[in-house]
């Protein structure tokens, strides 16, 4: 059963229309991350979910925004999509510890994203 | 200098053979270690966590160096569906967590 879901799979949006990817999860993890992963390269990480806590990674840029309204859902959301966004964007999740031991993320299956 | 490097690949190998990938990481702080493996268009999937006193999962090897900072993973008795990209991963501790991923070295495996 699918532990960590993205949906949909394959977005196609236009230059600039603002777009949301979704991600839900069945583990009741309390961190949820967002990655992005062009092609032949690294998944980087944008921002995460530590409970209600939001984390943005320094570089990430302003056009890219998270909501996480539950402890199973975390939305990713693309407020003028260029060119250069055309990515996989990966959710994973995992368990942080009382004492801040982190265990194994555990990564959705990815959403491609397309910019027209 | 990127955090977390490995040679690209990609490694093309004989069914049967053993290959040896290697990563080199730069933040001396850096507390746990992985190797991922990725499938064309799928997500990163955890194939093992790595010790320094070396650890072995079936055909897989993996070793840490804390010293050299410095990664292995080697796999023996290569199958067909070994074939895909293998993810070197850092952990740092601290308030972060966060995972720092190498680019990653591809793996062809020939019949």
């Amino acid at each position: 059963d699918a532990m960590v879901i993205q949906n949909p799979r394959y977005q196609v949006t236009q230059f600039g229309k603002p777009v949301t990817l979704s991600c839900s999860q069945t583990l009741n993890h309390n961190v949820m991350y967002w990655y992005q992963q062009k092609s032949s390269q690294a998944p980087k990480l944008l921002f995460h979910y530590y409970d209600k806590d939001f984390n943005n990674e320094a570089d990430t840029p302003d056009n890219f925004q998270s909501r996480r309204p539950n402890t199973s859902f975390c939305f990713l959301d693309i407020r003028s999509p260029g060119l250069g966004d055309a990515a996989m964007y990966l959710c994973a999740t995992s368990r942080v510890g009382d004492r801040g031991y982190q265990e194994t993320q555990y990564f959705g299956p990815g959403t491609r994203l397309l910019v027209l | 200098r990127k955090e977390v490097e490995q040679d690209p690949g990609p490694f093309n190998v004989p069914e049967g053979a053993t290959v040896a990938f290697n990563c080199t990481y730069s933040n001396s702080a850096s507390q746990s270690f992985f190797w991922y493996r990725q499938d064309c268009r799928k997500e990163p999937k955890l194939l093992m966590s790595v010790y320094s006193s070396g650890n072995e999962d079936g055909r897989f090897t993996a070793q840490l160096n804390r010293a050299s900072q410095y990664i292995s993973l080697l796999i023996r008795d290569s199958k067909l569906s070994d074939s895909a990209t293998y993810l070197c991963v850092v952990r740092y501790g601290g308030a972060t967590n966060k995972l720092i991923f190498g680019t990653g070295t591809l793996l062809a495996v020939q019949p």
